[in-house]
């Protein structure tokens, strides 16, 4: 079945950086591309921006361009988002999920558990 | 960049009673990229219905989806106990995702 897991929670003062993992099972890591959204706490969803497994191709949403980096390793499966110069507001719980583009339709099929990510001094 | 509104931003309903949930975008959609989730406190968003009105793998019939353009709306025909959680729309156009600030649905 498929399955993304991700690391566990972190604490960085700011100004720090901070690397997110997610581990992907049960199907092809390469076929499918990888988002990451965040939620602060009691808010919505934020996307941050995907990257493609395959080619290791991004495309980073505005606000955070600059400061985010999604990369992968082929070899374990594995897609990372990392964020720099943390902010207070940086605070907040990261999930990656699964892109399915399929027969024209495209949507988020399968999501990580979530990386609490605090930022704090 | 396409913006989603919801509304309403809270919809206190008993179970049984009907769900009528509300996005609009600030530009046209494309229905195909038009999708609904719905969370749970302390999980992570689960897909409900994408295409703007197929339902996921294992949602049940009483979640519906409909709309076109601009306005999309999401239908529970009668709330069980399980379906009181935050839905959220989502958008995609030109590369970029976008999510509407959810509705809650609690119980009255």
């Amino acid at each position: 079945q498929v399955q993304l897991v991700q690391s566990g929670a972190e604490v960085k003062e700011p100004g720090a950086s901070v690397k997110v993992s997610c581990q992907a099972s049960g199907y092809t890591f390469t076929n499918y591309y990888i988002h990451w959204v965040r939620q602060a706490p009691g808010q919505g969803l934020e996307w941050l921006g995907w990257i493609n497994p395959n080619s290791g191709g991004t495309n980073y949403a505005q606000k955070f361009q600059g400061r985010v980096t999604m990369t992968r390793d082929t070899s374990i499966s594995t897609a990372y988002l990392e964020l720099s110069r943390l902010k207070s507001d940086g605070t907040a719980v990261y999930y990656c999920a699964r892109d399915r583009y399929t027969s024209g339709y495209r949507f988020f099929d399968f999501w990580g558990q979530g990386t609490l990510v605090t930022v704090s001094s | 960049e396409i913006v989603l509104t919801q509304s309403p931003g809270t919809l206190s309903l008993s179970p049984g009673e009907r769900a009528t949930l509300s996005c609009r975008a600030s530009q046209s959609v494309s229905s195909s990229f038009l999708a609904w989730y719905q969370q749970k406190p302390g999980q992570a968003p689960r897909l409900l219905i994408y295409g703007a009105s197929s339902r996921a793998t294992g949602i049940p019939d009483r979640f519906s989806g409909s709309g076109s353009g601009t306005d999309f709306t999401l239908t529970i025909t009668r709330l069980e106990p399980e379906d009181f959680a935050v839905y959220y729309c989502q958008q995609y156009d030109s590369s970029l995702f976008t999510f509407g600030p959810g509705t809650k649905v609690d119980v009255k």
